[in-house]
């Protein structure tokens, strides 16, 4: 069965830093792999979708990479503000049929 | 606005009190799931709707029951709400697609159990 591990569990940068958050899965028979974002006692919004046979996806300010062979995402987020602080999880999607496998995301705080 | 509502945002049971959360869409949208989350924990699939084609998870627990009476609404049923069925419960819905459709979530029912 997938499991996908995100590390580390909470992280702290100071605004207007670049970071990476890593998301690693066992099984990289995926179809493929989205990032999302949660704010506190929120539902979940999506942000990036990578298909199994794409290497990144991007969007404004963030840019998510996929390597299946050695199964690792990265979401970076250039310039970091206040505003992006909120739970950023990963899901990888094994059949195809949209049924995801969450990990238990990396909790970032942005420091004005 | 097209979106995913939940209702109630909060829901307090008592212990073996059945209790319905309920799900409605304005996305036309043909895939519909539910998720349980639990504190600091990733949310796990308990079943999705295809059209009108339930799917049950291996391991979601008997316990939970789920009603799609058309396009627009799902219910998940609790037959006997446990304290560790405490938890966030979060609508998604999807386009059917071959894989890579974005879902779309709710803001989610938090569930107390007394």
């Amino acid at each position: 069965k997938q499991e996908v591990t995100q590390i580390p569990a909470a992280l702290s940068v100071p605004e207007g830093e670049n970071l990476v958050l890593n998301c690693s899965f066992t099984d990289s028979a995926i179809y493929n792999l989205q990032w999302f974002r949660q704010d506190p006692g929120k539902g979940l919004t999506s942000l990036l979708l990578i298909q199994s046979s794409q290497r990144e996806q991007t969007s404004g300010r963030l840019n998510a990479s996929l390597d299946k062979s050695s199964g690792r995402s990265t979401l970076y987020i250039a310039a970091s503000q206040p505003g992006d602080s909120a739970t950023y999880l990963c899901a990888s999607d094994q059949t195809g049929a949209n049924n995801l496998f969450f990990g238990t995301g990396t909790r970032l705080t942005v420091i004005p | 606005d097209a979106m995913v509502i939940q209702n109630p945002r909060y829901q307090v049971t008592q212990f073996g009190k059945p209790v319905t959360l309920s799900c409605s869409q304005t996305l036309n949208h043909n895939v519909m799931y539910w998720y349980q989350q639990k504190s600091s924990q990733a949310p796990k699939l308990l079943f999705h709707y295809y059209d009108k084609d339930f799917n049950n998870e291996a391991d979601t627990p008997d316990n939970f029951q789920s009603r799609r009476p058309n396009t627009s609404f799902c219910f998940l049923d609790i037959r006997s709400p446990g304290l560790g069925d405490a938890a966030m419960y979060l609508c998604a819905t999807s386009r059917a697609g071959q894989g890579g459709e974005t879902q779309y979530f709710g803001p989610g029912t938090r569930l107390l159990v007394l």
